[in-house]
């Protein structure tokens, strides 16, 4: 079975510019997470979907990330405008629903000059 | 707000050599998970543990699971190189499955 494609692997940008990440799940996975994993730390939940909809959204910080999953598949994870500490790598992951081992992509590590 | 604290958050240690690795959360939980991951890699699934009193066993590594002491613990027998790795527990809830709450891991560096 295919993993979670994420892409891109790196990205390079600067303060205040803004960014866009993409996620593939796992094919039947219905539920959808976005992670922040800053250099030291566990990773983080951003945001949660089932299908297209949100469950969880509550760590997202909302005057400059976005996130949507409009067909209820594959995902984009906005960041407008960026700021240093938005350096990070960025995980995407999926399970069949919200009880079930998540499945993780190699993340997209972004760096804030 | 459920917290999750791991300890030692740096091991090292001699191969042949046995050691545990403590995960603490402070509230009630439904499923605690146990990933590795590799530098600059992805976060690989080892354990999910679901009640009190499981264990389940891969390999080297053990787990375990005490609910009312609200802790696990992940056990390493005989350890070789190929188990230098972080390490991280994560716990959730039945109402809000799937809203896995991280440790910041234990970083393992197994030397010959």
């Amino acid at each position: 079975e295919a993993g979670v494609a994420q892409s891109p692997r790196y990205k390079i940008i600067e303060k205040r510019q803004s960014v866009a990440f993409w996620c593939n799940p796992i094919s039947g996975h219905a539920t959808l997470y976005w992670y922040q994993q800053i250099l030291g730390q566990g990773p983080k939940l951003l945001i949660q979907f089932q299908n297209n909809g949100v469950v969880d959204d509550s760590q997202l910080p909302k005057d400059r990330f976005s996130a949507e999953r409009l067909k209820g598949v594959d995902s984009t994870l906005k960041i407008q405008p960026a700021k240093l500490e938005d350096s990070a790598v960025y995980l995407c992951a999926s399970s069949l629903s919200g009880a079930q081992p998540q499945h993780f992509g190699d993340g997209t590590r972004l760096s804030i000059l | 707000e459920l917290k999750v604290e791991q300890n030692p958050l740096f091991l090292s240690m001699q191969e042949g050599k046995n050691y545990t690795i403590y995960c603490n959360y402070s509230t009630t939980s439904d499923r605690l998970y146990w990933y590795r991951q590799d530098p600059g890699k992805s976060l690989e699934s080892l354990f999910v543990l679901l009640s009190n009193g499981a264990v389940k066993q891969e390999g080297r590594l053990m787990a375990s699971l005490d609910t009312k002491a609200r802790l696990s613990t992940l056990h390493i027998t005989a350890a070789v190189h190929d188990l230098s790795a972080t390490y991280f527990c994560a716990v959730d809830t039945n109402t809000n499955a799937g809203k896995s709450t991280f440790g910041d891991g234990t970083t393992l560096t197994v030397k010959p």
